[in-house]
């Protein structure tokens, strides 16, 4: 597809339970960011991949977030042991990058429910 | 205090009315975002600008640098617009050059 592509659209998990979030991103953008927007806020910083080097992962809440990103392309965020604080809706965007353009295009998210 | 601030939060309007929303940000910034968010989570990119102004159809963006303050304007609103509109940032000495949100304006424009 053009767009960046997220998936699952909707993930219920029980507290305690792994889950994997794939980011699909547009071809050949270089940047890609994840970010977490709970109920009712504006999207809050996760960590930054340039290609496939995590160069920014300041805004992971804790290690049990972990990002990758392993041939620059489709990146996958996991959460170990989730927690009810961890439901949000995990948001993916992607860019050129600088010098060409920063302009961030998003994909749909994924909105988490940790029960 | 938030490195980004909209006001305001909610706004309520009737169909045809000229709507305008602001963004005020204290850090520094390279450029700044409009963004709407339908229900069901997905963001899409209405405007970016460094400077000036832009218009798209009934949308319009204007940015003033010295007061680090921007506005959108929605002209004869329409209830399609119903939104939640974000203001976002391109933080400056960041690496990948990364967003830093206001909390949002939820629109609500009623027929």
């Amino acid at each position: 597809g053009a767009g960046v592509s997220q998936s699952p659209r909707y993930k219920v998990a029980k507290r305690g339970q792994d889950v994997a979030l794939r980011c699909d991103p547009i071809s050949g953008h270089v940047s890609l960011f994840w970010y977490q927007q709970a109920l009712g806020q504006g999207p809050e910083f996760l960590t930054y991949f340039q290609n496939e080097a995590q160069l920014d992962k300041s805004g992971l809440p804790s290690d049990r977030f972990f990002a990758e990103r392993p041939e620059g392309s489709v990146s996958t965020l996991k959460i170990q042991r989730t927690q009810q604080e961890d439901s949000a809706v995990y948001l993916c965007a992607s860019s050129f990058g600088q010098p060409q353009s920063t302009e961030a295009f998003f994909g749909q998210g994924t909105r988490l429910t940790v029960v | 205090k938030n490195e980004v601030e909209q006001s305001p939060q909610n706004l309520t309007a009737q169909e045809g009315e000229f709507i305008t929303i602001n963004c005020s940000y204290s850090v520094g910034i390279s450029a700044l975002h409009w963004l709407q968010q339908h229900p069901g989570g997905g963001i899409v990119s209405l405007f970016m600008l460094s400077s000036g102004k832009k218009k798209h159809g009934r949308l319009i963006a204007t940015i003033n640098i010295q007061e680090k303050h921007s506005s959108l304007h929605i002209t004869a609103s329409h209830p399609r617009d119903s939104a939640v509109y974000i203001c976002a940032g391109t933080l400056r000495w960041t690496s990948g050059s990364r967003l830093t949100f206001g909390e949002g304006t939820q629109l609500t424009v009623n027929p």
